[in-house]
């Protein structure tokens, strides 16, 4: 069945980077994009961006563009979320989910058990 | 950005009887080429990921239990869960795929009454 694994819940200071990984299995990886989704305590779901192996592309929401980076290794079928200049509010549980391969817009029907990442000094 | 509104924000429901969900998009989804709304809910349960329930604003995902059913054209949308059950405490969200970015709903909480 698919599933993806995400890495394991991290501290990081102000200012600091992190890096999330997800590894996918049950599917062709290179078949389907790849979504980052993340949830600050008490609040909705917020999309991050896009990435498509199949398409060599990517496409982030504007409010996290210069700061997040979205990668694939298509040898070990897994996909990578960093994001820099971590501040308090990017306190939030990371999610990736499988989606569309060539439609950035689109449902998402895996996910993910999430990443919680903590921004704290 | 689409903004996607959801009403209400909480609700409690008795055991067995039914919840009722909306969601309420900025602009229309439907894209008139091929008539099909790109809105979809999830149900987010606390501790566990979100959980794909309904596309196109009325398919059920495989899996999910026939209490559950979306309706609704354009700009307004509803999810049904015509019997509650236990497991169905949930916050739940609507999504639009009809534009980039995609945009979720604020979420509605489902409570037992």
């Amino acid at each position: 069945q698919v599933q993806l694994v995400q890495s394991g819940a991290v501290l990081k200071r102000p200012g600091a980077s992190v890096k999330v990984s997800c590894k996918a299995s049950g599917y062709a990886f290179i078949s389907y994009g790849i979504v980052w989704v993340r949830q600050a305590p008490g609040q909705g779901l917020e999309w991050m961006g896009w990435i498509s192996e199949l398409k060599d592309a990517t496409n982030y929401a504007r409010k996290f563009q210069g700061r997040v980076t979205m990668t694939t290794d298509t040898s070990t079928s897994a996909a990578y979320m960093e994001l820099r200049g971590l501040r308090s509010d990017d306190t939030a549980v990371y999610y990736c989910a499988r989606t569309h391969a060539t439609d950035i817009t689109h449902y998402f029907d895996s996910w993910g058990q999430g990443t919680l990442v903590t921004v704290s000094s | 950005d689409i903004v996607m509104t959801q009403s209400p924000d909480s609700l409690a429901v008795s055991l067995g009887e039914r919840a009722t969900i909306n969601c309420k998009s900025s602009q229309s989804v439907l894209y008139s080429s091929n008539n099909k709304n790109y809105l979809t809910w999830y149900q987010h349960k606390p501790g566990q990921p979100p959980k794909l329930l309904i596309t196109w604003a009325s398919t059920r995902e495989s899996g999910v239990p026939d209490r559950f059913s979306g309706s609704g054209s354009g700009t307004d949308f509803t999810l049904t869960i015509s019997r509650l059950q236990a497991e169905d405490v949930a916050v739940y969200y609507c999504q639009q795929y009809y534009s980039t970015p995609p945009t979720f709903g604020q979420g509605t909480k489902v409570e037992i009454k």
